[in-house]
């Protein structure tokens, strides 16, 4: 199995642009997590799927922030506009059933 | 409310040495609790697991972790400590069938092994 793929793995951007960060989960599994990494905040929830549906979205920082998961095997987080507080290194992880996670290489976003 | 804590933000260990990483969690219902490793510019990466059954649990690279219910603790092991082993290391909990979905991730201890 190739594990978590996520795209890109690097993005720079001016702010005020949209930024679109795509998931596709392990194959099989039913759960979806979107996260971010800062040294200030640190591990983030931004929003979770269980079999495609939004579950808790809760962590989302503000409207600027949606994630889609239009079938089992794709997901999108879409930050529009963008801000440089918004530098930061998104993480996706996939599950069955919520047990252990396993998480994607990141998205590392800079926002200037 | 669930939660988690890891109460110390940096362990220091000899190589060779036994490791200690410590963390104690608030859930409803049984916990489901996990320990997470995370390398430099890499995602977090899953070690091991208590879900039910014997309170001590081996993951991977010869980690362990005991669950220990009266203490509400897991925390992760390790008998011989390599420099290999310095990264970020998160415990995270969530309830069992009644708790809910949500996994709740510490902080994260940082773990430097010397040489």
């Amino acid at each position: 199995d190739a594990g978590v793929i996520q795209s890109p793995r690097h993005e720079v951007t001016e702010m005020g642009q949209e930024v679109t960060l795509r998931c596709k989960p392990i194959s099989g599994h039913n759960s979806l997590f979107w996260y971010r990494q800062t040294m200030m905040r640190g591990l983030e929830l931004l929003i979770y799927f269980n079999n495609n549906v939004p579950i808790d979205d809760s962590g989302m920082p503000e409207d600027r922030f949606s994630a889609k998961m239009p079938n089992a095997s794709f997901s999108t987080l879409k930050i529009q506009p963008s801000e440089p507080r918004d530098s930061a290194v998104y993480f996706c992880a996939s599950s069955w059933d919520n047990y252990e996670q396993y998480f994607g290489p990141g998205t590392r976003l800079t926002v200037t | 409310a669930q939660s988690v804590a890891q109460p110390e933000d940096q362990v220091n260990v000899a190589e060779g040495n036994p490791l200690t990483v410590k963390c104690t969690y608030s859930v409803s219902g049984n916990p489901y609790l996990f320990w997470y490793v995370q390398y430099p510019n890499r995602g977090l990466q899953f070690l091991l697991k208590y879900i039910t059954g014997d309170n001590l649990v081996k993951g991977s690279y010869g980690f362990e972790a005991e669950f220990n219910k009266s203490q509400t603790s897991f925390h992760l092991k390790k008998p011989s400590a390599l420099v290999s082993d310095s990264a970020l290391y998160f415990c995270a909990v969530r309830g069992g069938n009644t708790g809910g979905f949500k996994t709740i991730f510490g902080a994260g201890t940082r773990l430097f092994v010397k040489a």
